[in-house]
């Protein structure tokens, strides 16, 4: 059974950071793309980042977050992360980690981890 | 960016009811479209993908059709579950993007 475990959300100021994980069980982690999707509230959804699998080591982003927000990946670990620095209140929102399907599309989802951006 | 417009922003249906949701992308993106249901306070779930093939797992009553630029998501008799929010989202280049999401009620 896919499963996807997010941690890291939490109250962070304005032009802080934040690093999120989630950690990956039941697939052959390796071998898919991954990506973080947002939902502010009371929003839509909204792609943030990809990253291939495979090997590989293509990223993708947003051009909203891009420059400040880093997708990257430990295969040893089953777990992909974000690094998100230089954080907005535009960034608030729930975060979710996916795995990504043969298509690109996202297939399972994490239960999603908050990120509050306020002083 | 490829610019994905869905309608109708939301609609009021009944149980047994058939509901039909459209999709336009800004450009074409041949067949790289995917339909989520989303339910309040839970994570989106895919429904459809490739524009017409059903996702493990998720009945019948949904299906999809359409390619190039024009899409539709079809639930052929409603059932008190589907009332959600659904998005479809275009896979056919970076950066991805998603519809506005289209909320489906009940009447």
């Amino acid at each position: 059974e896919v499963q996807l475990l997010e941690s890291g959300g939490g109250l962070v100021q304005p032009g802080g950071s934040l690093r999120l994980s989630c950690a990956a069980s039941g697939f052959t982690f390796s071998t898919y793309g991954m990506a973080w999707v947002r939902q502010a509230p009371g929003k839509g959804l909204e792609w943030v980042s990809g990253i291939s699998g495979s090997g590989g080591s293509s990223t993708y982003y947003a051009d909203s977050v891009k420059g400040r927000f880093t997708i990257s990946r430990d295969n040893s670990k089953n777990t992909l992360y974000l690094q998100m620095n230089s954080l907005r209140v535009e960034d608030m929102a729930v975060y979710y980690c996916a795995k990504e399907g043969p298509t690109r599309v996202a297939d399972y989802w994490a239960q999603g981890t908050l990120v509050i951006v306020s002083s | 960016d490829i610019q994905m417009t869905q309608s109708p922003s939301s609609v009021s249906a009944s149980v047994g009811d058939r509901v039909t949701i459209t999709c336009r992308a800004s450009q074409g993106i041949s067949n790289w479209l995917a339909w989520y249901q989303q339910k309040p306070g839970k994570a989106p779930m895919l429904l459809i993908y490739a524009a017409s093939s059903l996702q493990s797992g998720v009945p019948s009553r949904f299906s999809g059709s359409g390619s190039g630029t024009d899409f539709t998501l079809t639930i052929s008799s409603l059932q008190p579950e589907d009332f959600a929010t659904y998005y479809c989202q275009q896979a056919n280049s970076f950066p991805i993007t998603f519809g506005q999401g289209t909320r489906l009620e009940i009447k």
